[in-house]
């Protein structure tokens, strides 16, 4: 059974570094086709893919946002930390963590709950 | 950069067919993904690569997907279809979500 959970800061100031864990469970990110990605949206507003992370190590980031994003794994292997630099208001939104899979054709098949995340002074 | 389109609403009758496009140029030549997000709750996958379903998802989700348009069909809608559905593709490695459908059952 796979289980992902996003945690971290709830309130973060403009310009500070955002840094965001996702703990998961039930398959691990060594396995070949896997790959852990963050995804966030704004209250109201649409979902948006920030970056993945591949059993390979290999990273792929927005392009918009790939100047301020990292996505690393955690010191523990099932973690991925995602962060996410100079934030600023507009960041503010529910962060996802979830599994993606070549099972499913590189979907996101397992979401975690997510985690609201507000900047704000 | 790629964007997907979709309907900002969708309205369907109860039992009625739904169906939420999602436009792009050429996107019939990648795979789609939709998602759907009740509020407060994360996203599910109900469909992946064009038209398969995750174990779980009632046979009345299907989808199509060629040239500029794909679309995801809810046969007999119920009122728990109600809900935000997206569509997303990978373009060069990098993931696009669509700007969602919401779909109201009345």
């Amino acid at each position: 059974q796979i289980t992902l959970k996003e945690s971290g800061p709830t309130l973060v100031k403009p310009t500070q570094t955002l840094t965001l864990t996702c703990t998961f469970s039930g398959f691990s990110l060594s396995s070949s086709g896997v790959a852990v990605g963050w995804i966030r949206q704004p209250p109201g507003k649409a979902l948006e893919w920030l970056a993945l992370l591949y059993w390979d190590d290999n990273e792929r980031y927005s392009p918009s946002l790939k100047s301020r994003l990292t996505i690393t794994k955690g010191t523990s292997k099932s973690q991925v930390v995602l962060t996410l630099t100079n934030v600023d208001p507009v960041d503010t939104a529910t962060y996802y963590c979830a599994h993606r899979s070549t099972t499913v054709a590189g979907a996101f098949d397992y979401w975690g709950q997510g985690t609201l995340v507000v900047v704000s002074s | 950069s790629y964007e997907l389109t979709q309907p900002l609403s969708v309205s369907v009758a109860l039992g009625q067919t739904a169906r939420i496009t999602c436009e792009e140029n050429n996107i019939g030549s990648k795979n789609v993904h939709w998602y759907q997000q009740k509020p407060g709750q994360a996203p599910v996958l109900v469909i992946y690569k064009d038209n398969n379903r995750p174990s779980g998802i009632p046979e009345r989700f299907s989808a199509s997907n060629s040239g500029n348009t794909a679309t995801l069909t809810i046969h007999r809608a119920q009122d728990g279809d109600e809900a935000d559905y997206y569509c997303q593709v990978w373009d060069r490695l990098t993931g696009v979500f669509g700007g969602g459908t919401k779909l109201t059952v009345l």
